[in-house]
């Protein structure tokens, strides 16, 4: 079966500091795609970044950024100049075949500290 | 656009009765996912779709746990009877499946959160 791994269920940072947050998975698929997704406490489910596993250059969106080492079978997130707003719950997911559901890590909890 | 929608927000009822949770997904999606996510357990898939077909509902726990999709634009997740354990957040989420190379994400509606007292 093809998992996701997130070994680290809560962590914190400083506001304006730098955190990473950790994931591997498993797959002897060749082709797949990562996602990070944030749930704040509103409870939404908000798309944070994707990784597509053929492209080398990691993935980045304004302060987030990703370290994918395929290799490794990690996929961090490294959130850059953390704000309050960024409190929320991060899951790492997979994808592994267009027609299955993303496999979801069971997720960081992650407190922004003013 | 619209994202998935979902209702009731909230619902809050006694076990034995009946609850219906109802999903919109987004226009053009063709694959819908039901899940369910408590602080025990996490983010459970409980069922997908795949245009309006049932695909895998492995993560249903019981038979008193049914989900139907009369057609692309509207699910339910029926629980009869319910019980306190089913109290939980209730997600549905919609996707384009494309080619095998799709790397569409899963979009996700705002949820519903189920108590049973």
């Amino acid at each position: 079966a093809q998992t996701v791994t997130q070994s680290q269920p809560e962590m914190s940072v400083q506001e304006a500091e730098t955190v990473t947050l950790s994931c591997t998975y498993d797959t002897s698929e060749s082709n797949y795609y990562l996602f990070w997704y944030k749930q704040p406490p509103s409870r939404q489910m908000i798309l944070v970044i994707r990784q597509e596993a053929y492209k080398q250059q990691n993935a980045t969106e304004n302060r987030f950024s990703v370290n994918f080492q395929k290799a490794a079978k990690s996929f961090s997130l490294k959130i850059s100049d953390s704000q309050l707003g960024d409190t929320a719950m991060y899951f790492c997911a997979s994808l592994y075949s267009g027609n299955t559901p993303l496999v979801f890590g069971k997720g960081t909890r992650l407190s922004v500290i003013a | 656009d619209a994202g998935v929608i979902q209702s009731p927000r909230h619902e809050v009822t006694e076990m034995g009765q009946e609850v219906t949770l109802r999903c919109k997904p987004i226009s053009g999606h063709n694959s819908l996912f039901w899940y369910r996510q408590t602080m025990m357990r996490g983010l459970e898939l409980l069922i997908y779709f795949n245009n309006n077909v049932p695909i895998d509902d492995s993560g249903m726990p019981e038979d008193r746990f049914s989900a139907k999709m009369p057609n692309a634009s509207f699910s339910t997740l029926k629980i009869q009877p319910s019980e306190p354990r089913d109290s939980a957040v209730y997600f549905c989420a919609s996707r384009q499946q494309g080619s095998p190379n799709s790397n569409q994400p899963q979009h996700f509606g705002d949820g519903t959160r189920l108590s049973i007292l």
